[in-house]
């Protein structure tokens, strides 16, 4: 059984700080990674993906996660956070064999702080 | 433009009764899901089709119902069995040529309140 752990319930930063969000999983199988943010009262949008490769993948508005399989993690980073960013964000794994079903984390919401 | 469409986006319903939840795709993909949203408890998977005419329980299936007679409809019913059906749900499609790879592409949710 797979499980995601999102340690952080809320984060507060201010605006033009760094940020890590942290996700860590727990697989028997191997894994594709997956980041989303939420807005308010919207559905989920995919920030960036992992399937293979290199590990450090990029979002375009400046979000980066780096896969580490040694650690199992999965944390996002962002060096300068914006107003704009304030939202919750969701960790996500599925199985690279194709059970068609996405275990979601408990989902950290970031708060940035004029 | 293509993307998903849940209505209604409120809905406030009194004990007892069923209510279903649309949720309408014109992606072409041949998945699709139903989430609950608790705050605090993530997504948890209630239903899932992988291709029309059939569907699988996910993980908190017990209360609810799903059909998939069209490629591009997934409707959920919240039935008076289900005990505490207040929160936010949200409906998902996915590409099946990549087998799991590709993104979940989300509707704006549908917030169910019981009264």
């Amino acid at each position: 059984a797979q499980s995601v752990t999102q340690l952080d319930s809320q984060v507060p930063v201010f605006e033009e700080a760094p940020v890590e969000l942290r996700c860590n999983y727990s697989s028997s199988v191997s894994v594709y990674l997956f980041w989303y943010v939420q807005y308010p009262n919207q559905g989920l949008q995919l920030l960036l993906k992992y399937l293979s490769g290199s590990t450090l993948v990029e979002s375009i508005n400046g979000f980066e996660a780096e896969f580490n399989k040694s650690q199992t993690s999965f944390h996002l980073r962002k060096p300068s956070v914006h107003i704009s960013d304030t939202a919750e964000y969701f960790c996500a794994v599925s199985e690279t064999s194709g059970t068609y079903k996405y275990i979601f984390g408990t989902g950290t919401r970031l708060k940035v702080l004029a | 433009d293509g993307g998903i469409t849940q209505s209604p986006k409120y809905l406030f319903r009194k004990e007892g009764q069923n209510v279903t939840l649309s949720c309408e795709q014109n992606l072409n993909h041949d998945a699709m899901y139903w989430y609950r949203q608790d705050p605090g408890q993530g997504l948890r998977l209630i239903y899932y089709s992988q291709i029309v005419n059939d569907f699988q329980k996910g993980d908190i299936a017990e209360g609810y119902s799903v059909s998939r007679e069209k490629k591009e409809s997934f409707p959920l019913t919240v039935t008076s069995a289900q005990k505490n059906p207040t929160a936010f749900y949200l409906c998902a499609s996915s590409e099946q040529g990549a087998l799991g790879t590709g993104e979940l592409f989300f509707g704006e949710g549908s917030r169910l309140t019981v009264l």
